[in-house]
């Protein structure tokens, strides 16, 4: 069990360009979760995904944000036109949602500068 | 919301036992309660998590009330690695984590 893995680890681009994150999940797991935390302040939800299914979206996303899971196994968080508010730590979690429990293990976050 | 309740700060001593508290009090009777932590410019980590019974593990311990309505996460014995933030989440299994400001602990020589 490696853990939850996050590719880039930091990305600096500059307004109005799309940047593309990865998450590897722990193997096996079949929930797949995003959130967006900012300085000072705790992880938000953004959305997540039942295999390769994504089951639900936060008002948070916007129409500039799109999330994949296209095998059930890793999964891409794509922002187009990028804004400086975009700029935040990018954090995946994984779970296997199985006899009522979802304990969810996140990875180290992708942290993202837009200048 | 969060919907839960936590101090901002706490301080403890090293090797001493800290108790971190959480109120839940509109907590229903499937919600989970879990405990992470995150040190700075790094993903939250899982501690301990429960439903009604008091458990332990490697890390800590939960401490439910037997209302629900409030627990408290005991470190038996601080370290300087245990300062960062510590998150209380009750949440329904299968669903996204909300997440308040948690507690900062801040743990001395």
């Amino acid at each position: 069990d490696t853990g939850v893995s996050q590719n880039p680890r930091h990305k600096i681009t500059k307004r109005g360009q799309n940047v593309t994150f990865r998450c590897d999940p722990i193997s096996e797991h079949n929930r797949l979760y995003w959130y967006r935390q900012t300085l000072g302040q705790g992880p938000e939800f953004l959305t997540y995904f039942q295999n390769e299914a994504q089951l639900e979206k936060s008002r948070l996303l916007s129409d500039r944000f799109s999330a994949e899971r296209p095998k059930g196994s890793f999964s891409t968080l794509e922002i187009q036109r990028t804004e400086q508010g975009d700029s935040a730590m990018y954090l995946c979690a994984s779970s296997l949602l199985a006899g009522g429990k979802d304990t969810q293990y996140f990875g180290p976050g992708t942290r993202l500068t837009v200048l | 919301d969060a919907k839960t309740t936590q101090p901002n700060s706490m301080e403890s001593n090293e090797e001493e036992p800290v108790h971190l508290p959480c109120n839940h009090s509109t907590i229903s009777g499937t919600d989970y309660i879990h405990w992470y932590r995150q040190l700075p410019s790094q993903g939250p980590e899982y501690v301990i998590h429960g439903l009604t019974s008091n458990v332990n593990n490697r890390m800590a311990s939960l401490a439910i009330a037997e209302d629900r309505k409030s627990s408290t996460l005991i470190l038996h014995r601080a370290t300087l690695r245990d300062a960062a933030v510590y998150y209380c989440i009750r949440n329904q299994a299968g669903t996204a984590l909300i997440f308040g400001k948690g507690t900062t602990l801040s743990v001395s020589s």
